[in-house]
């Protein structure tokens, strides 16, 4: 019930391209859906988060759709950049502690 | 850069030791989380503090422990460490107990021996 799931493990994409990664939850009183991206040797950094009272959130490049009946919600990265090789996580919450999905690592090729 | 600072940032050690991490939360930050990421696990929630008082406990083992300091630094303390305790350990902050917005420090990696 406290796991969300993340696919896929790794995606390779051409710039340009939009790369799309997706998580699923069980637990309905999750009601915070951040996503953090983390390049090797840093800490995760919050990417953009959404709450169930809307299906889309966009900030730049990055979208997020959420999907309550379903219990999904994914990313989406427009106009793919080699900067954008990172591991990306998404995470679900009520309140408080979050719980993170095991990561998709990203890779952007020129 | 996030606000959060941790040291130290590598740690090596041998099996059955005890070492200490530092973490210092964002200015004004009241609440602490710690995580350990390891490959196989993904990032797992430790413990949290709110002001000084535990607020919240995850997968944290009985080896471990942690405290949150009048300055609002906290210490994860990791005690009779097993090879299999090597990993990155990141310190988060937020502003509120309840805040689900956290702000990740650079993390220490911990290789036990």
């Amino acid at each position: 019930q406290q796991q969300v799931k993340q696919s896929p493990q790794s995606l390779i994409v051409q710039k340009g391209g939009i790369p799309i990664i997706n998580c699923a939850y069980e637990n309905t009183a999750f009601d915070y859906f951040p996503w953090y991206q983390q390049f090797p040797g840093k800490g995760p950094a919050l990417l953009i988060a959404i709450r169930p009272d809307v299906s889309e959130k966009k900030e730049g490049r990055f979208t997020i759709s959420f999907n309550k009946s379903a219990k999904q919600f994914s990313l989406h990265i427009m106009d793919s950049q080699p900067g954008d090789s990172a591991t990306y996580f998404c995470a679900a919450s009520m309140g408080t502690p979050l719980v993170f999905g095991k990561g998709t690592r990203l890779s952007v090729i020129a | 850069d996030s606000g959060v600072t941790q040291t130290p940032k590598h740690l090596i050690t041998a099996t059955g030791q005890r070492v200490t991490l530092r973490c210092s939360p964002r200015s004004g930050d009241l609440s602490v989380y710690w995580y350990q990421q390891s490959l196989d696990q993904g990032l797992q929630f430790l413990i949290q503090y709110y002001n000084g008082e535990e607020r919240a406990k995850g997968n944290i083992l009985e080896r471990f422990s942690a405290q949150q300091f009048p300055d609002l630094h906290s210490e994860l303390n990791l005690s009779s460490l097993e090879l299999g305790d090597s990993a990155l350990y990141f310190c988060a902050s937020s502003p509120t107990g309840n805040t689900d917005t956290q702000y990740f420090g650079p993390g220490t990696r911990l290789t036990v021996l």
